[in-house]
């Protein structure tokens, strides 16, 4: 089946700090691929989409690429503000005759100190 | 916004108790889906359906039950619980069609087997 690994288990940066996140996965579909955010004491929500190889998605100033050819995908940001400490998943979206249901990695959680 | 309501938020049984959380949806969605979250584990998908009467497996799905009984309302069966079913459980929501693929989930339910 799918898979999404995630190595990065926790990152702590300043602020202003660049943030680079980055995840693999495995599919034997055409992949689509999200960036989850969850913060303390609700359920994840979707950050971005990202759509086709090469091309970002973008959001709150986050930005997203894949590499089709390392089946790779990262969520960067040029500068981490306090307000943007929290968990981040990579997930990967499949669908088949079962459906459609997507993988979660295991998680960032980036704490960003004033 | 979607609206994606669990209960209870917290519930605290006994190994071998039997516990049913609840999970409705008020947005029409086809989609609904149980995951787990630990820590080192990220979420799991437990179970999921994309209509009443439906129920797909998802990817850690032993020791559990799930039954749609509507569009809106999706529950999950601990019949046997264990302490290693101790977790915090979302469910979420999702039109699941090509052009709207994103999960809604509620705030969770926190579950102790003692």
């Amino acid at each position: 089946g799918d898979s999404v690994t995630q190595m990065q288990g926790q990152v702590t940066l300043s602020e202003d700090d660049f943030l680079f996140i980055n995840c693999t996965y495995s599919t034997t579909w055409y992949p689509t691929l999200f960036w989850y955010v969850q913060y303390p004491g609700e359920g994840p929500q979707l950050l971005l989409k990202v759509t086709t190889a090469n091309n970002k998605g973008i959001s709150r100033g986050f930005e997203a690429t894949y590499d089709k050819g390392t089946t790779s995908f990262h969520l960067q940001k040029a500068s981490v503000q306090e307000s943007d400490s929290a968990v981040y998943y990579c997930v990967l979206g499949e669908r088949s005759n079962m459906g459609y249901k997507l993988t979660f990695g295991t998680g960032t959680s980036l704490l960003v100190d004033p | 916004e979607a609206a994606v309501t669990q209960s209870p938020r917290n519930k605290v049984t006994v190994t071998g108790g039997n516990v049913t959380l609840s999970c409705r949806q008020t947005n029409s969605h086809n989609y609904m889906y149980w995951y787990r979250q630990d820590t080192g584990h990220g979420l799991r998908l437990i179970h999921y359906s994309y209509g009443a009467g439906n129920l797909q497996i998802g990817d850690v799905p032993d020791g559990y039950k799930a039954t749609r009984t509507t569009q809106e309302d999706f529950f999950l069966l601990l019949e046997l619980a264990s302490p290693s079913q101790t977790s915090l459980y979302f469910c979420a929501s999702s039109d699941g069609t090509v052009s709207n693929e994103r999960l809604f989930f509620g705030h969770g339910t926190k579950l102790s087997v003692l």
